[in-house]
């Protein structure tokens, strides 16, 4: 089955400053890469989404970066705040009929430092 | 993005009693529903599947007769705990989505945090 790691499990960065986040997965059918927010007692809120016929996809000052040849996506956030203060959960699945394979990373906590 | 509506977000219950979280979708028809149960600063886990009119199915090592679960409507899946004890407290986390849409994505309700004493 699928196996996805995240990387950094922590992460601190200065107000303004970027944040990336990576993760790999091992399924080569794997196709549908979304990334969580969650904010502390709450569930996870999708923040973006990249399918595999595209390497990039950027929202505001927040992008994804899919690199299908490696089995590697990575999340970008530029010009940090306060609020983006949570932890991220990245995915992967196989887009279709079955979403129920679905496979979520160990999350990073960012912590943006004002 | 469409909203999913899990109730309650946190309850308390004494060990041996039985619990039902509802997770409802407003806005649209969810075909199908996932349960996730969450520890601690850790990851999501799937605990099943529910497809509306039919049967859950079970993720291995999820015990079917201790988390019931219900989907008798395009818009309302129920988790009950059976019998529960301190090693069920965890966070619940339910899903959502329209396999008839083009969109596959899963929308999240905000979670219940159960803690059995």
């Amino acid at each position: 089955g699928e196996n996805v790691e995240q990387h950094p499990s922590t992460l601190s960065v200065q107000e303004g400053d970027s944040a990336v986040i990576k993760c790999t997965y091992s399924d080569s059918a794997s196709n549908y890469f979304p990334w969580y927010k969650q904010e502390l007692g709450k569930g996870p809120q999708l923040i973006i989404d990249i399918r595999s016929n595209v390497g990039e996809k950027k929202d505001q000052r927040i992008a994804v970066t899919l690199n299908k040849t490696a089995k590697h996506f990575s999340l970008h956030i530029t010009e940090t705040q306060p609020e983006d203060s949570a932890v991220y959960f990245c995915a992967a699945s196989t887009t279709g009929y079955n979403n129920n394979d679905m496979r979520f990373g160990a999350g990073t906590r960012l912590t943006v430092k004002p | 993005g469409a909203v999913v509506s899990q109730h309650p977000s946190r309850v308390i219950c004494k060990s041996g009693t039985s619990v039902k979280i509802e997770c409802r979708s407003l806005d649209f028809q969810a075909t199908t529903m996932f349960w996730y149960r969450q520890f601690p600063k850790q990851s999501l886990m799937l605990m099943a599947t529910s497809n509306e009119g039919s049967k859950a199915t079970y993720e291995q090592g999820v015990e079917k007769d201790k988390f019931l679960i219900n989907h008798a409507s395009l818009t309302l899946s129920t988790l009950t705990v059976t019998s529960a004890h301190p090693e069920d407290s965890s966070f619940y986390i339910c899903s959502a989505q329209n396999r008839g849409a083009l969109n596959t994505e899963a929308f999240f309700g905000q979670g219940t945090r159960l803690t059995v004493v």
